[in-house]
């Protein structure tokens, strides 16, 4: 499998629930993010991880938590959600540091929706 | 700081008509990488290009063009007898040298082709 995956694609959770999303690269890069994207709304970075360090965290709620356990898997964990949290959830990945551009590439993204 | 501004938040144009997305940056660094990305139905961002700030040569791929004037910051991207398929959304988004792996998004122009 080749570039950036991420799973599930579509998710339905409780405000109650705690449920994870997975992101893989297959790029050999050394740069992951987390980016939500709501309707009607820009691009909002979440978290940026840096060779396994995370570099920024953007003030994102506490009910979302990042884990990246290697330079290829990058994890966000959900627990007590809000409706407003409903959105489209993107990872990428890049080679960090201004090696080259430094552009990122995406996975398909997660459509998450908070009931 | 930095900042991108995509000034059309939609554009409509009948099939085969050649269409023109505006990109306008902000930057204090003299090094900065520009980029542009498509966002089509299926929500993945593809990334289309990265242009360096010393390198001011314009680019075509295809009907693809794109325009990077220095001196007016700006970094056009025009769509030459555009197709149903080119409906998408379209990003610009700047990274700063200095900025180590942070990109910053411009807010997106919605673009559909009528057939």
């Amino acid at each position: 499998e080749t570039g950036v995956t991420q799973t599930p694609r579509h998710l339905v959770m409780g405000m109650t629930n705690k449920k994870s999303l997975k992101c893989e690269q297959h790029l050999g890069h050394n740069a992951m993010y987390w980016y939500k994207q709501s309707a009607k709304k820009p691009l909002e970075l979440m978290f940026v991880y840096s060779l396994e360090e995370r570099v920024e965290n953007n003030s994102v709620p506490s009910r979302f938590s990042p884990e990246c356990p290697n330079s290829s898997h990058l994890f966000l964990h959900l627990h007590t959600l809000q409706p407003e949290d409903s959105a489209l959830y993107l990872c990428a990945s890049s080679q960090a540091r201004g090696a080259g551009g430094g552009e990122q590439y995406f996975g398909p993204g997660t459509r998450l929706t908070v009931t | 700081a930095q900042k991108v501004t995509q000034a059309q938040t939609e554009i409509s144009v009948v099939e085969k008509e050649d269409v023109t997305l505006d990109c306008v940056y902000e930057t204090r660094d003299t090094t900065y990488y520009l980029f542009w990305y498509k966002q089509p139905p299926s929500g993945e961002l593809v990334f289309l290009i990265r242009r360096n700030s010393f390198d001011e040569q314009n680019e075509i791929s295809g009907r693809y063009s794109w325009n990077f004037q220095k001196s007016t910051s700006s970094f056009n991207f025009t769509i030459t007898a555009s197709q149903v398929v080119d409906s998408a959304v379209y990003f610009c988004a700047l990274r700063g040298y200095s900025s180590a792996s942070k990109i910053i998004f411009g807010s997106g122009t919605r673009l559909s082709i009528r057939p």
